[in-house]
């Protein structure tokens, strides 16, 4: 099966910091890779949708100056928290598609994020 | 992007069946069913999806209603692993590829 992986795991860092969270494609190639947050006791919630070599497309509400992505490759995407704030604490997640058209998304395991 | 219903929560006991269902009623005809579930702190995993006709795989069998309103996810024989929140998503074929995720069913196995 396709494995996404995401590093760190989990990562504590003080307030006014910034954070980089990696999302890979182990082995396969990713046309698009969506990053995701989750609050504690809450569902999923979209942050954004990257293509290798393109501009992040944000969803509304999502701060492109502050949730900092690069996709620089067809197996890896970049997540950086910047000037991270105890409010930004929250388990972000990667997913990933293989090829369009096919349905299913590949998630990663998720990033624990502690902003002291 | 059309809206779903699913239950808070449900339980069930080890080794026996567990219907999940979903209702859609606002689904469109290019809307594909997905589901998928999520483990305590891991990310979420696919399950299933489908279009129109009922579908089965390793993991559950998706039964979708003939006017495709709603939708049921079984798994035949619930084990302790299967405690998780079961998402049902729908996504237009011909759209973004993102997912649009809503509150899910949490489903409790009691041993």
């Amino acid at each position: 099966g396709a494995v996404v992986s995401q590093h760190p795991s989990w990562v504590i860092c003080k307030s006014g910091t910034s954070v980089k969270i990696e999302c890979r494609s182990l082995d396969f190639q990713a046309t698009t890779m969506f990053w995701y947050r989750q609050f504690p006791k809450q569902s999923l919630m979209l942050m954004a949708t990257s293509n290798e070599g393109s501009k992040a497309t944000y969803e509304q509400g999502v701060e492109k100056d502050k949730f900092l992505i690069n996709h620089a490759s067809l197996t890896l995407s970049t997540l950086t928290v910047t000037s991270a704030h105890p409010e930004d604490s929250s388990f972000y997640i990667c997913s990933a598609t293989r090829e369009q058209g096919v349905h299913e998304q590949y998630f990663g395991p998720g990033t624990r994020l502690t902003v002291t | 992007d059309a809206k779903t219903t699913q239950p808070n929560s449900m339980e069930s006991n080890e080794e026996e069946p567990v219907h999940l269902p979903c209702n859609h009623s606002t689904i469109s005809g290019t809307d594909y069913i997905h589901w998928y579930r999520q483990l305590p702190s891991q990310g979420p995993e696919y399950v299933i999806h489908g279009l129109t006709s009922n579908v089965n795989n390793r993991m559950a069998s998706l039964a979708i209603a003939e006017d495709r309103k709603s939708s049921t996810l079984i798994l035949h024989r619930a084990t302790l692993r299967d405690a998780a929140v079961y998402y049902c998503i729908l996504r237009d074929v011909g759209g973004s590829e993102k997912l649009v995720f809503g509150k899910g069913t949490k489903l409790t196995v009691n041993p």
